[in-house]
């Protein structure tokens, strides 16, 4: 079966860096991509990953290993407004997202 | 703002109701999604519309009945629905529904069936 997994719950402190996984097995690989969402609100596209290595936008910034069927979201600086869910899914062979569970990021002052 | 409205924002109804969800995007868009999002779970993909034409139907209970009258809107008619159908329902469009494309979401239906 194809599987995304991503930790349920992290914490961090304000101004700290954290590091996000995701681990994926999936048939095949079309990119892979990380969406924020705020408790109650639509979540919104933070990054696309298809080739291997680090894309970097801002505070934020997502790595890619197709080898390895793993990504992280490294968020530096971190403010408050950055507790929220973070969401992980992978495109298949079929061009389908498979979605992780989502990780509960909590930041504390 | 993402562009894609969904009303109601929160909706309570009893197993014998009829009730719909609406959502409505003004980017241009050419592909709409509906997902259910539980607590704790993956998104899950129900349906999918390009061009207006339902292309994808993740084997969804046919208690929810999709309806795309154009590409701005879309609609999913709840009829007889479960508890276990209580769920986050997200609406989402894209360009042209291709592989690279991110999606938009709109913030959702709060659904609870009692």
């Amino acid at each position: 079966g194809q599987n995304i997994d991503q930790p349920t719950e992290m914490t961090a402190t304000e101004g700290a860096i954290v590091q996000i996984n995701c681990t994926y097995q999936t048939s095949g690989f079309n990119g892979l991509f990380w969406y924020q969402q705020h408790a109650g609100e639509a979540p919104t596209f933070l990054s696309y990953n298809v080739l291997d290595g680090l894309e970097e936008k801002g505070r934020f910034s997502s790595f890619l290993s197709r080898s390895k069927g793993y990504s992280y979201l490294l968020l530096k600086e971190l403010q408050m407004k950055d507790s929220a869910s973070y969401l992980c899914a992978v495109k298949d062979s079929n061009y389908q997202l498979i979605w992780g569970a989502g990780t509960k990021l909590i930041i504390k002052p | 703002e993402t562009g894609v409205t969904q009303t109601p924002r929160h909706l309570v109804m009893g197993m014998t109701n009829k009730k719909s969800l609406k959502c409505e995007q003004h980017l241009g868009h050419n592909a709409m999604y509906w997902y259910k999002q539980s607590a704790k779970k993956p998104l899950e993909l129900m349906f999918v519309y390009s061009l207006e034409e339902r292309v994808e139907n993740n084997s969804v209970p046919s208690r929810f009945s999709p309806e795309c009258p154009n590409s701005s809107h879309l609609f999913l008619h709840l009829h007889t629905l479960q508890p276990e159908d209580s769920a986050l329902y997200l609406c989402a469009s894209s360009p042209r529904g291709e592989a690279a494309e991110k999606l938009f979401f709109g913030s959702g239906t709060q659904l609870s069936v009692l």
